[in-house]
């Protein structure tokens, strides 16, 4: 089965400092998905970024990108220049074998700090 | 584009009453829509994914005479949590999407409190 593994439960991070959120997965299909979710104390999760097995770039977008290490199995997602509002829980997610589904981590929860 | 909404957002009911919640797709027909249950300070469980018109499926665990999820059209999937238990107090987030090759957009969810 596919999994998804984040270590970090708590992180702190000082303002305008940049952080990096792990994040490991488990698969043997050569085809698949990963994405990263974000979820302040309202509850509403905000796509931030994907990265699919066959891209040759890693990802970015804006203030995001992930760190792409596909023979290490893992999508760390960077967070530069943090700010108060990036404080939120941050989930790892993936799709595998042309299936749908998401699979979530356990979830990394980002404290920035003035 | 791609926003998903939910109804209601809270929700407080008595122990043994039913109540539904709805997810929409406001903006794109959803071919397929799933609903996550979500406890505090954890992470999203899937409970179930509808495609529209026909029986969703439910992941391992999950009681789907408990747990009743209708997608009559390709804009609107309902989850019904029947004879609520103070156990079934969550957080629950569905969330749409256009077709396999697309990502799922989220709902804002809804919190469930049975007392």
């Amino acid at each position: 089965a596919q999994k998804i593994t984040q270590t970090q439960p708590g992180m702190f991070v000082q303002e305008k400092e940049a952080v990096t959120l792990d994040c490991t997965y488990d698969t043997s299909d050569p085809s698949y998905g990963l994405f990263w979710y974000k979820q302040p104390s309202s509850g509403e999760m905000i796509f931030l970024i994907y990265q699919g097995s066959y891209d040759q770039q890693n990802a970015t977008e804006g203030r995001y990108s992930l760190n792409f290490q596909k023979a290490r199995k893992s999508a760390n997602l960077v967070i530069s220049a943090s700010q108060l509002g990036d404080s939120a829980m941050y989930f790892c997610a993936g799709t595998f074998s042309n299936d749908y589904k998401l699979s979530f981590g356990a979830g990394t929860t980002v404290t920035v700090r003035a | 584009g791609a926003v998903v909404s939910q109804h209601p957002s809270w929700v407080i009911c008595k122990s043994g009453t039913s109540v539904k919640i709805e997810c929409r797709s406001l903006d794109f027909q959803a071919t397929t829509m799933f609903w996550y249950r979500q406890f505090p300070k954890q992470s999203l469980m899937l409970m179930a994914t509808s495609n529209e018109g026909s029986k969703a499926t439910y992941e391992q665990g999950v009681e789907k005479d408990k747990f009743l999820i209708n997608h009559a059209s390709l804009t609107l999937s309902t989850l019904t949590v029947t004879s609520a238990h103070p156990e079934d107090s969550s957080f629950y987030i569905c969330s749409a999407q256009r077709n396999a090759a697309e990502t799922q957009y989220f709902g804002p969810g809804t919190r469930l409190l049975v007392l």
